[in-house]
């Protein structure tokens, strides 16, 4: 079964940095992996998506790497600005079960102003 | 992105009782899927829905305790019966969009 693992489980940062959130997998045989932002008591909005083939999504401020093989994904914020602070979950869609994702325990971001 | 509408968007329910959740889709899906939220973990998957058959749970839920509804391609339902304290958490529905998963803004269930 894959396990996700993110690191840290909380961050707290002054406002204009720039960071990074881990996540890392056991089983690299994986469909896909999604990065989503939850607000507290919220549901989750899709921030990236990234295919097994790809090796990194830009949207804006925010950068997702894949290294598959050694079964991690990093989120990079540029910038970070107090409306970014959140729970930030990865997800993994496993190649050979359908469509079920394995979820991360989150990191929980806090930027100060 | 797809625009999923879930409600209500939080409850609080006396133990024993039973509580419906809403999901509606902007579009149609072949299937949703409903996941729970315990205080301060992550998501845990209950089941996945596909329209005209019955729902697939995953290990550790049931049809009697979480039964679900899938009338058409747009639209699920989740009971949560015969609630107890246990049972308080986040429940989210979900659907996708291409490879995309979208998510619903939850249903925060607190049972007193």
């Amino acid at each position: 079964k894959q396990e996700v693992t993110q690191i840290p489980a909380a961050l707290s940062v002054p406002e204009g940095e720039n960071l990074v959130l881990n996540c890392s997998f056991t089983d690299s045989a994986i469909y896909n992996l999604q990065w989503f932002r939850q607000d507290p008591g919220k549901g989750l909005t899709s921030l990236l998506l990234i295919q097994s083939s790809q090796r990194e999504q830009t949207s804006g401020r925010l950068n997702a790497s894949l290294d598959k093989s050694s079964g991690r994904s990093t989120l990079y914020i540029a910038a970070s600005q107090p409306g970014d602070s959140a729970t930030y979950l990865c997800a993994v869609r496993p190649s050979n079960t359908g469509n079920q994702f394995y979820f991360g325990t989150g990191t929980s971001l806090t930027v100060i102003p | 992105s797809a625009v999923i509408s879930q409600k209500p968007s939080r409850d609080i329910c006396q133990r024993g009782t039973s509580l419906t959740i809403q999901c509606q889709v902007d579009s149609q899906v072949t299937m949703m899927f409903w996941y729970r939220q315990q205080p301060g973990q992550s998501l845990t998957l209950i089941a996945t829905a596909n329209q005209g058959s019955e729902a697939t749970y995953e290990s550790g839920f049931v049809i009697d305790k979480f039964p679900i509804s899938r009338p058409n391609l747009t639209f699920s339902t989740l009971t949560v019966s015969n609630m107890s304290p246990e049972d308080s958490s986040i429940y989210l529905c979900s659907a996708d969009r291409g490879n995309e998963a979208f998510f619903g803004q939850g249903t925060r269930l607190t049972v007193v």
